[in-house]
């Protein structure tokens, strides 16, 4: 069975700090790869999709994919309260989630 | 939410019965999703459907039944074999929007099954 893997955290950053979140995957024939963030009691919300080996940045945030050691991380570079919420990393065409990992951005 | 429209967003029923969730998108995405969320868990994936009158099974399939007649609509039925429905329902597409891929999410139904 294809697998997502991410540490459910909870992982607590200070404020202005750079938080990183980790996804690595089983199916090495995964081609696209997808961040969304979702906040309690709300829908997800795609932040960051990635098919490419090496970084996409896009604003505070910047994936990474590394294909050869099947993973993908998300970097929040000046971290907000706002960006308190459940993180989750989804594979390929048929989205398989990971369980999500819990971020809190102390002030 | 970005065209993706889930109905109703609160659902009640008494155990036994069959209910069809409904999931319509006017983004003229080939792409469309089921999953099941329970409470501090994460997504699990219960059928998916790449193209109009194909759809594959996830990990949870068992008790669930969907149709995709329409490109545009992926109605989801929660079955009475489906042995603990009551779950948060959410509908996901997603498209090729170029340069980019898009992907949106329903608002969500709540299910609960008395």
């Amino acid at each position: 069975q294809k697998e997502v893997e991410q540490n459910s955290g909870p992982l607590s950053v200070p404020e202005g700090a750079i938080a990183s979140l980790n996804c690595t995957y089983s199916d090495r024939g995964s081609q696209s790869f997808f961040w969304y963030r979702q906040y309690s009691g709300k829908s997800p919300e795609l932040i960051m999709f990635i098919y490419s080996n090496g970084d996409k940045e896009d604003g505070r945030f910047t994936a990474q994919l590394n294909k050869a050691s099947q993973y993908v991380s998300l970097l929040i570079r000046d971290s907000q309260p706002s960006d308190s919420a459940t993180y989750l990393c989804a594979v390929n065409g048929d989205m398989r989630f990971g369980a999500g990992t819990r971020l809190t951005v102390k002030p | 939410d970005g065209g993706i429209t889930q109905s109703p967003k609160y659902l009640f029923r008494k155990e036994g019965q069959n209910v069809t969730l409904s999931c319509e998108q006017n983004l003229n995405h080939d792409a469309m999703y089921w999953y099941r969320q329970d409470p501090g868990q994460g997504l699990r994936l219960i059928y998916y459907s790449q193209i109009v009158n194909d759809f594959q099974k996830g990990d949870i399939a068992e008790g669930y039944s969907v149709s995709r007649e329409k490109k545009e609509s992926f109605p989801l039925t929660v079955t009475s074999a489906q042995k603990n429905p009551t779950a948060f329902y959410l509908c996901a597409s997603i498209g090729d929007r170029a340069p980019n891929t898009e992907a949106f999410f329903g608002q969500g139904t709540r299910l609960t099954v008395v």
